[in-house]
């Protein structure tokens, strides 16, 4: 079958550095994507990954090991308004299936 | 400017009710999409259309039907909502999905559906 998993919930204060980790199990992959979502909001696209390594795109980066089936995006000097549902997401075909998500809560 | 837009943000209506739900973009992209997505839950592909190649999941309920009659619009119809049909609808779009190379999806803000 197909999953994808992450955590449900993690906590951090402002200015800290917080990892999400995602490991997944897909029939086909073409890479693995990360989108934030805040209360009542559409999910924006954050960062993506086809090859292993490490991306990053301002205080987000994101890593991918395609033979661990294994990913993360990494949040530094977090700010209050980071403080959304993060998921990861596979591209398999042309569908993207998306994690259950990672409620991030950014406290003073 | 909004690329992918949803029409209502709140969508009321009665049980077994048809209702539609409607998604239009001014990106050119290809690939149109429709996802479900209830509280604090992770947002469920339902269909996806490739240009005009429709794509329906194994676990969409027949219940849940799809129209694109043109690169912009793409519509839901629910033929006979329940009450466990309530939840956010999202549309997003991507360029060419897998055949190419980006892999951004680009989403509506979403209606949210409401079954009394």
């Amino acid at each position: 079958g197909q999953s994808l998993e992450q955590p449900s919930e993690v906590t951090a204060v402002e200015g800290a550095i917080v990892q999400i980790n995602c490991t997944y199990q897909t029939s086909g992959f073409y890479g693995l994507s990360w989108y934030q979502q805040h209360d009542g909001g559409a999910p924006t696209f954050l960062s993506y990954n086809g090859l292993d390594g490490l991306e990053e795109t301002g205080r987000f980066s994101s890593f991918l090991s395609r033979s661990d089936s294994y990913g993360y995006l990494l949040l530094q000097e977090l700010q209050m308004k980071d403080s959304a549902s993060y998921f990861c997401a596979v591209r398999d075909t042309d569908d993207m299936r998306f994690g259950a998500g990672t409620r991030l809560t950014v406290k003073p | 400017d909004a690329m992918v837009i949803q029409n209502p943000r709140y969508q009321v209506t009665q049980f077994g009710k048809p209702v539609t739900l409607s998604c239009s973009q001014t990106l050119n992209h290809n690939v149109m999409y429709w996802y479900q997505q209830k509280s604090s839950q992770a947002p469920k592909l339902l269909f996806h259309y490739y240009d005009k190649d429709f794509n329906n999941e194994a676990d969409t309920p027949d219940n849940f039907q799809s129209r694109r009659p043109n690169t912009s619009f793409c519509f839901l119809d629910i033929r006979s909502p329940g009450l466990g049909d309530a939840a956010m609808y999202l549309c997003a779009t991507s360029r060419e999905g897998v055949r190419g190379s980006n892999e951004k999806l680009f989403f509506g803000s979403g209606t949210q559906l409401s079954v009394l």
